[in-house]
């Protein structure tokens, strides 16, 4: 167990839809991480956000928004679905912003959109 | 942009023998990371390299960091089964972690 934990496990739903993953990073961990892990893309870094702040964006699109809230835990919103954006999603968390440390990835969340 | 590539991006391996995957990357960093994910799991961290020349070992598995040659290599001595799984490097510059395609290995008896 990382001590990082998403929910939902699995989501599905269908285009147009707009859903929202949680993440609580581990105790004391101020950096979340978002990737986007499918098969023919495979682990895409989206964005990170340090102690409540956006630190670095990597191929996020515009319909997909991320936060991070005073008590750390961090929301991805994926909005206007399309059926490329089923995939797995992680975060992850480290104690450091950057130069980072090593990440700490919680299980996922399985996004399924038919 | 920071690039990373792994290669091979399948690897079979038979039980007992020895083999190397390659990490490679195109801008300067001393920070690399080895992960392992299991079919359908999180990934999990197995090796830290934050200097040039930087060796880890760990069971069957020893990694090690060249900064200058931008490379890094995970070798598997005497392959087992309990090894099969799909082994990701990363590099981190400035906050942004990039991870190569993953390699994907598998043990044969």
């Amino acid at each position: 167990d990382s001590g990082v934990t998403q929910t939902p496990k699995h989501l599905i739903t269908a285009t147009g839809q707009r859903v929202t993953l949680r993440c609580s990073p581990r105790s004391g961990d101020l950096s979340v991480y978002w990737y986007q892990q499918s098969l023919d893309q495979g682990l895409q870094f989206l964005i990170q956000y340090y102690n409540g702040e956006e630190r670095a964006k990597g191929n996020i699109l515009e319909r997909f928004s991320a936060q991070q809230f005073p008590d750390l835990h961090s929301e991805l919103n994926l909005s206007s679905l399309e059926l490329g954006d089923s995939a797995l999603y992680f975060c992850a968390s480290s104690a450091t912003s950057g130069p980072t440390g090593e990440l700490f990835f919680g299980e996922g969340s399985r996004l399924t959109v038919l | 942009e920071l690039k990373v590539e792994q290669n091979p991006l399948f690897l079979s391996m038979q039980e007992k023998k020895n083999y190397t995957i390659y990490c490679n990357y195109s801008t300067t960093s001393d920070r690399l990371y080895w992960y392992r994910q299991d079919p359908g799991k999180s990934l999990e961290s197995l090796f830290v390299l934050l200097s040039n020349g930087a060796v880890k070992q760990e069971g069957r598995l020893m990694a090690s960091l060249d900064t200058k040659a931008r490379l890094s290599t995970l070798h598997i001595t005497a392959a087992v089964h309990d090894l099969s799984a799909t082994y990701f490097c990363a590099v981190d510059r400035y906050a942004d972690m990039r991870f190569g395609a993953g390699t994907r290995l598998t043990v044969k008896p």
